[in-house]
């Protein structure tokens, strides 16, 4: 099964400033690789698959990049309401889909 | 519009199964390359799979839970239903459904989630 290993675990960052968070995959992905957010008592949103393309309605400021086993999560400007909790997933040959642990932003 | 909605009991005790539907509206299980997955989450913990549901009704489980876990689906009822045996208070959970469409691959649409408590 393919683990996938996110970092930092907590990150705290300003509001405005940019936030960039690491996903690793023990093996490769390709750029089956998306990205959720979650807040508290909701459920994760969608806001990145393949990668690297925004999904419905997600804002700009959301980007993806990566392939293969590194990924990133950039958020170019935080807004008060992305600071939240993000796991990257791959489903590459899926079943079995795996989430990694989770980052925590947070703001400084 | 695509929603989905779990149901079921917020409580079951300790060896009990505890049964799981998935209403969803919006969209069909029918279509190729769409599936419905099953996901939890422990309090404070990370997401973890549980079963899926595709459109051939092809099922598949997370290994490490087989034994315990059956889905089924009712394309007619637009339902994906979810049992898993032998409960544990380790099983306590928020319970997800969330669709997998082949245009993303990835887990687009959820549903708000159900807490279920497994205690005695």
């Amino acid at each position: 099964e393919i683990v996938m290993t996110q970092s930092p675990a907590t990150l705290s960052v300003s509001p405005g400033e940019r936030a960039t968070l690491s996903c690793r995959a023990s093996q490769s992905v390709g750029t089956n690789l998306a990205w959720y957010q979650q807040k508290p008592g909701q459920a994760p949103r969608l806001l990145i698959y393949g990668a690297s393309t925004r999904a419905t309605d997600i804002p700009a400021r959301f980007s993806g990049s990566g392939s293969g086993a590194d990924f990133t999560l950039t958020i170019s400007s935080l807004q008060s309401e992305d600071f939240a909790l993000y796991y990257c997933q791959q489903y590459n040959n899926w079943p079995p889909v795996t989430f990694g642990q989770g980052t925590r932003l947070e703001i400084q | 519009q695509v929603t989905l909605k779990e149901s079921g009991p917020a409580m079951v005790k300790p060896t009990q199964t505890l049964t799981l539907t998935c209403t969803f509206s919006g969209f069909s299980l029918s279509t190729s390359g769409m599936s419905v997955i099953w996901i939890r989450q422990p309090p404070g913990k990370a997401l973890e799979w549980l079963a899926l549901l595709d459109w051939r009704n092809d099922k598949y489980y997370n290994k490490s839970l087989k034994t315990r876990l059956t889905i089924s689906g009712d394309t007619s009822e637009s339902q994906v239903v979810l049992t898993m045996t032998n409960m544990d208070p380790v099983d306590t959970a928020t319970y997800y459904c969330a669709r997998i469409p082949l245009e993303s691959d990835a887990l687009d649409v959820w549903g708000r989630g159900i807490m279920v408590t497994v205690s005695s």
